[in-house]
């Protein structure tokens, strides 16, 4: 089993607040990602980082930000959330080499009132 | 631009044989992964082609054929707990790095 983990795993919070969502993996990967899924639909990527101390932003944009202080780390926050916001988040990770496997975590589900 | 193909919905009997198709254009490919999500679980890895051909993996079977910018997902001896969305995802080079983009996904039901 993969050993990546999210937390918080729900989080139901009111517009205007500035929330963590939360990333770690202990298998010592390199690549990290951030997806956003919302029910039934297909996942985009928000943000990508290749190691420490590099983000980048992947194909739908997001107000979201990311930073990668440590390999094992990948923190997604918004500053001010929206009920747009609202959805599930989804972190994973690969090595590098690796290709087309990721490993994903069990996800954050976010709704903002 | 990108863009992956697949239908919404499948159904089987348990025990039968069902394929998922996926269709894809995208510029720099490099090959074609597969991944199953139970409601409200993680996706999880099932198979990648980087070549043309068939790859077998227990009752899970993924063809690609880079020709046709098509591939498929064959599951075999249906069981209930087969239930569950398949995304397609292709890996492709883009800005000078890798991506995965991922299909809308495939529902498939499995009946006993």
């Amino acid at each position: 089993e993969a050993d990546i983990y999210q937390t918080p795993r729900y989080l139901v919070i009111g517009t205007g607040k500035k929330i963590t969502l939360e990333c770690s993996q202990t298998m010592g990967h390199d690549k990290m990602y951030w997806y956003q899924q919302d029910p039934g639909m297909e996942l985009h990527l928000i943000h990508y980082s290749y190691g420490v101390n590099s983000t980048e932003k992947g194909d739908l944009s997001s107000e979201s930000t990311v930073s990668r202080i440590r390999t094992e780390h990948f923190p997604l926050t918004l500053e001010s959330a929206r009920p747009s916001h609202t959805s599930q988040y989804l972190c994973a990770s690969n090595r590098a080499g690796v290709a087309g496997e990721l490993f994903f975590g069990e996800g954050s589900r976010l709704t903002v009132l | 631009g990108q863009s992956l193909e697949q239908p919404s919905e499948v159904t089987a009997v348990e025990g039968a044989i069902v394929q998922i198709n996926c269709t894809y254009q995208t510029s720099g490919f490099y090959g074609l992964s597969w991944y199953q999500q139970h409601d409200g679980g993680a996706p999880t890895f099932l198979s990648y082609n980087g070549l043309d051909g068939l790859e077998e993996t227990g009752r899970f079977s993924s063809f690609l054929s880079r020709s046709d910018s098509y591939g498929y997902l064959l599951l075999q001896e249906l069981q209930m707990k087969d239930s569950a969305s398949y995304f397609c995802a292709v890996r492709a080079r883009m800005d000078s790095s890798y991506k995965l983009i991922f299909g809308s996904g495939t529902r498939l039901l499995v009946r006993p």
